[in-house]
């Protein structure tokens, strides 16, 4: 079977470094996303990674590791609004196009 | 217009009721998706329109049944809800079948009495 698998909760401070992992097992895939949702909002694309290595985007970086089965978010000067739950999410080697399966999510929480 | 828009924001229905969801986009974009997210959960893929052909069916009980009408529009009819379908639904979209970017829409709160 397929799992991603992200821790449930984190908790930083305003202005400082998060990292947040996605681990998983499944039998091959196309690239590693991440999607940031607010609560009581939509998820909204933050990244992509198709080949191994970081990507960065602003604030936020995303890594892959297909050889360690890992990624990871890092979201760097944490502000307030960053307050969100993030997924991960992966298309299967087999699967259907646009059939994104999702990680658990991470609640963070971002304090003053 | 980077939106996906849907309509309602809320919906309430019996369980005898038929009703309808609604979703558009203007981005130009040749795939659309149905999900639906419970509280706390991640969101879960019902269906995929690809060039307007539906694509997948993930197995979804057929008392949903969806629509795309043209490449901007997406509906999902809903007939003989039970309780237990109450949840928020997301409309998404991305430029092809790919899927890896995909633009969320806000979604709507279905509450099934």
């Amino acid at each position: 079977g397929q799992s991603l698998e992200q821790p449930s909760e984190v908790t930083a401070v305003e202005g400082a470094i998060v990292q947040i992992n996605c681990t998983y097992q499944t039998s091959g895939f196309y690239g590693l996303s991440w999607y940031q949702q607010h609560d009581g909002g939509a998820p909204t694309f933050l990244s992509y990674n198709a080949l191994d290595g970081l990507e960065e985007t602003g604030r936020f970086s995303s890594f892959l590791s297909r050889s360690d089965s890992y990624g990871y978010l890092l979201l760097q000067e944490l502000q307030m609004k960053d307050s969100a739950s993030y997924f991960c999410a992966v298309r299967l080697y087999g699967g259907s196009q646009g059939n994104l399966i999702f990680g658990k999510g991470t609640k963070l929480s971002v304090k003053p | 217009d980077t939106e996906v828009t849907q309509t309602p924001k809320h919906l309430v229905m019996g369980m005898t009721n038929k009703k309808s969801l609604k979703c558009e986009q203007h981005m130009g974009h040749r795939a659309m998706y149905w999900y639906k997210q419970k509280a706390k959960k991640p969101p879960e893929l019902m269906f995929v329109y690809s060039y307007e052909k539906l694509s997948i069916n993930e197995s979804v009980p057929s008392r949903f049944s969806p629509e795309c009408p043209n490449s901007s529009l997406l509906n999902l009819h809903l007939h003989a809800l039970q309780p237990e379908d109450s949840a928020l639904y997301l409309c998404a979209s991305s430029q092809d079948g790919q899927g890896w970017e995909q633009y969320f829409g806000p979604g709507t709160r279905l509450t099934v009495t």
